[in-house]
């Protein structure tokens, strides 16, 4: 069946540093989306990429969607202490249209 | 504008027992998607509800199950519950079959003892 792998698993960085989180699907994917989840809370939507190479960006959240939609990632500049949280994404397969989320890579910030 | 509401919040049952989650989606959706999430996991797709019938199924057994009513609320049913079971279940609700962002709900965190 589908999977959708994400690396890392954890990262911790010193606040003002950068950070990427990469994630792989085995399937061609319509779109691929990427929520946000803080400690105890649940997760929370930040963006969807549709289109083959799309680059959207959110102030200091940068997301790209891979050519052949089979790979995406987020790039976060100047890490702030509010960043710290679990990111996933989750990819729509073209075949299924089922939704399915990565293990998630948690972000640790260090003031 | 009530968001995705979800109850209990938090319950314990014991091996064997069955469960029923509630779920009331945010103003406007019409599709309900559960997801169980294990302690240090991504979510995990159970299934999908769209006008009141089970549009897509994850790799979750026949235990799990569940049902969408006509206000579009919906509840999980959990068989002879094991404890491999305890997890935190959410509920998502979107608009338009599903195809854009999920809302979630807080969750509803089960532990079977």
């Amino acid at each position: 069946g589908q999977q959708v792998m994400q690396i890392p698993q954890y990262q911790h960085v010193q606040e003002g540093e950068d950070f990427t989180t990469y994630c792989n699907s085995s399937t061609t994917l319509s779109n691929i989306q990427w929520y946000k989840q803080r400690p105890g809370g649940h997760p929370v939507f930040l963006i969807q990429l549709v289109k083959s190479g799309e680059v959207k960006k959110q102030k200091r959240l940068t997301f790209q969607f891979g050519e052949a939609k089979k790979n995406s990632s987020l790039h976060i500049t100047a890490t702030q202490t509010t960043d710290v949280g679990t990111y996933f994404c989750a990819g729509r397969a073209s075949n299924t249209g089922k939704l399915i989320f990565g293990q998630g890579t948690t972000l640790q910030v260090k003031p | 504008d009530a968001g995705v509401t979800q109850s209990p919040t938090h319950l314990i049952k014991t091996r064997g027992q069955q469960v029923t989650l509630r779920c009331s989606p945010k103003s406007g959706h019409d599709t309900v998607s559960w997801y169980q999430q294990a302690l240090g996991q991504g979510p995990q797709f159970i299934f999908q509800y769209y006008e009141e019938e089970e549009r897509q199924r994850g790799n979750f057994p026949d235990r799990f199950s569940g049902h969408q009513f006509p206000n579009y609320s919906s509840e999980l049913n959990v068989n002879a519950l094991l404890l491999g079971d305890s997890a935190l279940y959410l509920c998502a609700s979107s608009f338009d079959s599903g195809a854009g962002e999920l809302f979630f709900g807080e969750g509803s965190r089960l532990t079977v003892l």
